[in-house]
C-alpha cells in the first residue's frame, strides 16, 4: 500500500524559505502515469495546488506562486521536495503532498488519488 | 478556471438524499473530480472523470455532469458522510478546487 508522508519545520520566519519533503513508501516514485504534487490549505479555507513534478524532473507550477516555488525529486530516496521562498503570513497553511494519477493519458485527465496526512506550517517571527 | 460550489453548507439527516453542485466558469468536458475531507484529515478522492467511482468508495456516492455543470449525489446519507466536499477541475493549469460544501447533521 503506497503511502506519502510530509516532513519539515512547522515554523518559518517571514522572508525565509519554507522547505518540506514528501517521502513515498510502499511503492516507487518512478511510475509512468504519475506526477507528484504539493497542495496547501490555509486555516479554515479551501485547497490550492502549488505545483507538480514527474520522476524525470519535469515540473509545472501554479502561476500565482511560480516565482517563489521550486519542486525537486530524488528517485534514489523516493522523495520529492518543496521550497517556497520569501514567505509571509499568507503562506501559513497545512501543506499536503499528493500523487497525481493520469487515468487517461490520451487527453491528460488526472486526479489526486493518494494524499499524505499533511503538515502544518506557520509563518511567524 | 473558477469552480463555484453550492450550497456552501447544508444540514441533513441520516438517510437523506444529498446533492451538491459545482459550476465551472468555462466548459471543462468531464475533467472534474470530487473529494471528501473530514476535520484534521487529508482530502479523499471519491469521484474522478465526472462519473467514475474511486476504488473502495461506497456506491451511495455518485457523480454526474459534463461541460460546466457537475453534481455529487449521496443517495442515503450515513453518519460517516458528515464532512466537507470539494469539486476540482483538471482541464487547465493550474488545476483548481471549488470552495467546498460542508455537510452537517440536522
Amino acid at each position: 500500500q503506497l503511502q506519502l508522508h510530509e516532513s519539515g519545520p512547522g515554523l518559518v520566519k517571514p522572508s525565509e524559505t519554507l522547505s518540506l519533503t514528501c517521502t513515498v513508501s510502499g511503492g516507487s516514485i518512478s511510475g509512468t502515469n504519475y506526477y507528484w504534487a504539493w497542495i496547501r490549505q490555509p486555516p479554515g479555507k479551501g485547497l490550492e495546488w502549488i505545483g507538480s513534478i514527474y520522476y524525470s524532473g519535469s515540473d509545472y507550477y501554479n502561476p500565482s506562486l511560480k516565482s517563489r516555488v521550486t519542486i525537486s525529486v530524488d528517485t534514489s530516496k523516493n522523495q520529492f521536495s518543496l521550497k517556497l521562498s520569501a514567505v509571509t503570513a499568507a503562506d501559513t497553511a497545512v501543506y499536503y503532498c499528493a500523487r497525481t494519477y493520469y487515468y487517461d493519458t490520451s487527453d491528460g485527465r488526472s486526479c489526486f488519488d493518494l494524499w499524505g496526512q499533511g503538515t502544518t506550517v506557520t509563518v511567524s517571527s | 478556471i473558477q469552480m463555484t460550489q453550492s450550497p456552501s453548507s447544508l444540514s441533513a439527516s441520516v438517510g437523506d438524499r444529498v446533492t451538491i453542485t459545482c459550476r465551472a466558469s468555462q466548459s471543462i468536458s468531464r475533467y472534474s473530480n470530487w473529494y471528501q475531507q473530514k476535520p484534521g484529515k487529508a482530502p479523499k478522492l471519491l469521484i474522478y472523470g465526472g462519473t467514475s467511482l474511486q476504488s473502495g468508495v461506497p456506491s451511495r456516492f455518485s457523480g454526474s455532469g459534463s461541460g460546466t455543470n457537475f453534481t455529487l449525489t449521496i443517495s442515503s446519507l450515513q453518519p460517516e458522510d458528515f464532512a466537507t466536499y470539494y469539486c476540482q477541475e483538471t482541464y487547465s493549469t493550474p488545476p483548481t478546487f471549488g470552495g467546498g460544501t460542508k455537510v452537517e447533521i440536522k
